[in-house]
């Protein structure tokens, strides 16, 4: 079973610039979701759908995060502008059902906005 | 609101013996927990979860505890192995509250 696939692996920008990640979730899970890791921190989540609908975004920054779902599969985020702070990992992760269940990462994309 | 709380950074221990990580959470609203493994440069790895209808669920040398009464739980490695060093995250969530919740993290380093 293919696990859940990220691109890129590594993306240095500048800040005010944008970058997108992109995501492709193990087949047949229908909730995916974006984590954010901060250098010595947990992740942090940013945003959950359930198909292609969203069940939560409280904690993205929607000023200049956004995110998108097309057709309940894959998944892109997107960030602009880019501000230091938001140098992390972004790791995608995918579950079978929306609640009660382990959720399965990628490898994550390492951002660093200089 | 920092609702799950892994409060030590770090855990050093020899191999052969008994490493213990905990963590504690503050949400009432969860009732399913994990534990997840993170080597450098990968994704955190599943390792194991409690139901909160547990107190105890054991694979292999992993075995996780679960005190509802005091909002705690605990991975239990026995025997401790080198490649068992990594970071463990501890999660929560539920079947009425959705996400996963992360601790912050605690460095295992099991020495030879």
């Amino acid at each position: 079973e293919a696990g859940v696939a990220q691109s890129p692996r590594y993306k240095i920008i500048e800040k005010r610039q944008s970058v997108a990640f992109w995501c492709n979730p193990i087949s047949g899970h229908a909730t995916l979701y974006w984590y954010q890791q901060i250098l010595g921190q947990g992740p942090k989540l940013l945003i959950q759908f359930q198909n292609n609908g969203v069940v939560d975004d409280s904690q993205l920054p929607k000023d200049r995060f956004s995110a998108e779902r097309l057709k309940g599969v894959d998944s892109t985020l997107k960030i602009q502008p880019a501000k230091l702070e938001d140098s992390a990992v972004y790791l995608c992760a995918s579950s079978l059902h929306q609640r009660g269940n382990e959720a399965f990462f990628g490898q994550g994309t390492r951002l660093t906005v200089v | 609101d920092q609702q799950v709380k892994q409060n030590s950074p770090s855990l050093s221990v020899q191999e052969g013996r008994i490493s213990i990580l905990n963590c504690d959470y503050t949400n009432s609203m969860f009732d399913y927990f994990l534990w997840y493994k993170k080597y450098p440069a990968e994704g955190p790895t599943f390792l194991i979860s409690i139901s909160s209808i547990k107190d105890k669920n054991e694979d292999g040398r992993f075995t996780v505890f679960l005190n509802k009464s005091a909002k705690h739980l605990s991975l239990h490695i026995v025997p401790s192995q080198p490649g068992d060093s990594a970071v463990y995250f501890c999660a929560a969530g539920g079947t009425s509250y959705g996400k996963l919740t992360f601790g912050q993290g605690t460095i295992l380093t099991v020495h030879p």
